[in-house]
């Protein structure tokens, strides 16, 4: 079965820093897609970013990236210039590209951003 | 922007009882989907629908539950007698034709008491 690893339950930083949050997933697919999902305290999902396994270029959406490192099943999220609004959970999530679409997802980081 | 709706928002409801939480996904999504979250952990996979029918599900999704896609816009989860551990929120999605991503509602926070 997949499973989806954050190891950090909670990361801070400085408004206008950059952070890293950490993702490990364990499958022996080689086609599917990754996701970094935010929660903020609304509790609303919201999708922040998201990557085939088949392209080796790391996604980027304005101050987020990812480095995916399939190899080593590793996914993680960088936010540059953080801002207070990105104070949230953040959930890493996986996907299996057959079938019925459905997410794993990881335990989440909460992110608390310091001004 | 097109969105998934929920409703109720919140719910409380007595152990034992019925309850049916709505959903109406983006109006030209195929793929429907259940999730919830216990406070402070991991969202879970529930069941996935498609072509009106249950396409997987997951351990968690017993004969307690089921869902209706009852008249081509709504999409619904109905928990029967429900348990203190059916507290949680519950999250609808939808998502389009082939590979696209999944979009979440806002949620229902059901309380069983």
């Amino acid at each position: 079965a997949q499973t989806v690893t954050q190891s950090q339950p909670e990361m801070s930083v400085q408004e206008a820093e950059t952070v890293t949050l950490s993702c490990t997933y364990d499958t022996s697919e080689s086609d599917y897609y990754l996701f970094w999902y935010k929660q903020p305290p609304s509790r609303q999902m919201i999708l922040v970013i998201r990557q085939e396994a088949y392209k080796q270029q790391n996604a980027t959406e304005n101050r987020f990236s990812v480095n995916f490192q399939k190899a080593a099943k590793s996914f993680s999220l960088k936010i540059s210039d953080s801002q207070l609004g990105d104070a949230a959970m953040y959930f890493c999530a996986y996907e299996f590209n057959q079938g019925a679409q459905k997410l794993v997802f990881g335990q989440g980081t909460r992110l608390t951003i310091n001004p | 922007e097109p969105e998934v709706t929920q409703t109720p928002s919140h719910q409380v409801t007595q152990m034992g009882q019925e309850v049916i939480l709505r959903c109406v996904p983006i109006s030209n999504h195929l793929y429907f989907y259940w999730y919830r979250q216990i406070l402070g952990q991991k969202v879970e996979f529930l069941v996935s629908f498609y072509n009106n029918e249950i396409s997987e599900k997951s351990e968690i999704f017993d004969d307690q539950f089921s869902v209706e896609r009852p008249d081509g816009s709504n999409f619904t989860l109905k928990i029967r007698s429900t348990k203190l551990e059916d507290s949680a929120m519950y999250f609808c999605a939808s998502s389009g034709q082939g590979f696209t991503e999944a979009f979440f509602g806002q949620g229902t926070r059901l309380t069983v008491v």
